[in-house]
């Protein structure tokens, strides 16, 4: 069975430039969530979608957006880069929203590594 | 608001040696708590979660964990270190989504 899928493996984009982050989630699950781990850090939650609406988000300036499509697919959005967002962008998808659970586990992606120069 | 605090940035332990890293957490309910690890450049890999019950829990690739409520740990242990086991551990609170993870500890296994 696949797993959580993200594309692309790495990005390097340029300062003021906008970047889109893809991700499939496993299939069945209707919750994506997105994750930014900086060089060093621990992951920063940014978003969470369920049944395509925002379910949650972390502390994250208006730049940041997402979106989650019929399929449960969803992209991350990023305007106006800035070079401290170069970091590991990690997708987790589980079945639901709410409490984790042995019914609701969240499964990460291996991340989109996005360079800003 | 809930946390994760992992005291020790860097470990360095002998093959065979035994390891424990240290999680403290700060969560207003009864806490969903779970260990990572994490490879250079991949992703993150469940190793052991505590939902409820058994204070003691066990995980993949010979490690486990005991939630110590009285002292809001959640320490990862494993007997005998393998070379393979180097990597960056997370420990990590809350709900799906809103997943609030520590800083990690990094483990280096000498020969």
């Amino acid at each position: 069975d696949a797993g959580v899928t993200q594309s692309p493996t790495h990005l390097i984009k340029t300062r003021g430039q906008h970047v889109t982050l893809r991700c499939s989630p496993i299939s069945g699950h209707k919750s994506v969530s997105w994750y930014q781990q900086v060089l060093g850090q621990g992951p920063q939650f940014i978003f969470q979608y369920y049944e395509k609406e925002e379910r949650g988000r972390g502390n994250f300036p208006d730049r940041f957006s997402a979106r989650q499509f019929p399929n449960y697919s969803s992209e991350l959005n990023v305007n106006a880069l800035l070079l401290g967002d170069s970091a590991l962008y990690l997708c987790a998808s589980s079945l639901a929203r709410g409490r984790a659970s042995s019914y609701n586990e969240q499964f990460f992606g291996p991340g989109t590594r996005l360079t800003v120069l | 608001a809930q946390s994760v605090t992992q005291p020790d940035i860097h470990i360095t332990v002998s093959e065979g040696a035994s390891l424990e890293l240290r999680c403290n957490y700060s969560y207003g309910a009864t806490p969903y708590l779970f260990w990572y690890v994490q490879s250079p450049g991949q992703g993150l890999q469940l190793l052991l979660k505590y939902f409820s019950g058994d204070t003691l829990v066990q995980g993949i690739k010979g490690f486990e964990a005991e939630f110590k409520r009285s002292q809001s740990s959640f320490n990862l242990r494993k007997p005998s270190v393998h070379w393979s086991d180097a990597a960056e551990y997370f420990c990590a609170v809350g709900a799906v989504g809103d997943m609030r993870f520590g800083a990690g500890t990094r483990l280096t296994v000498k020969p």
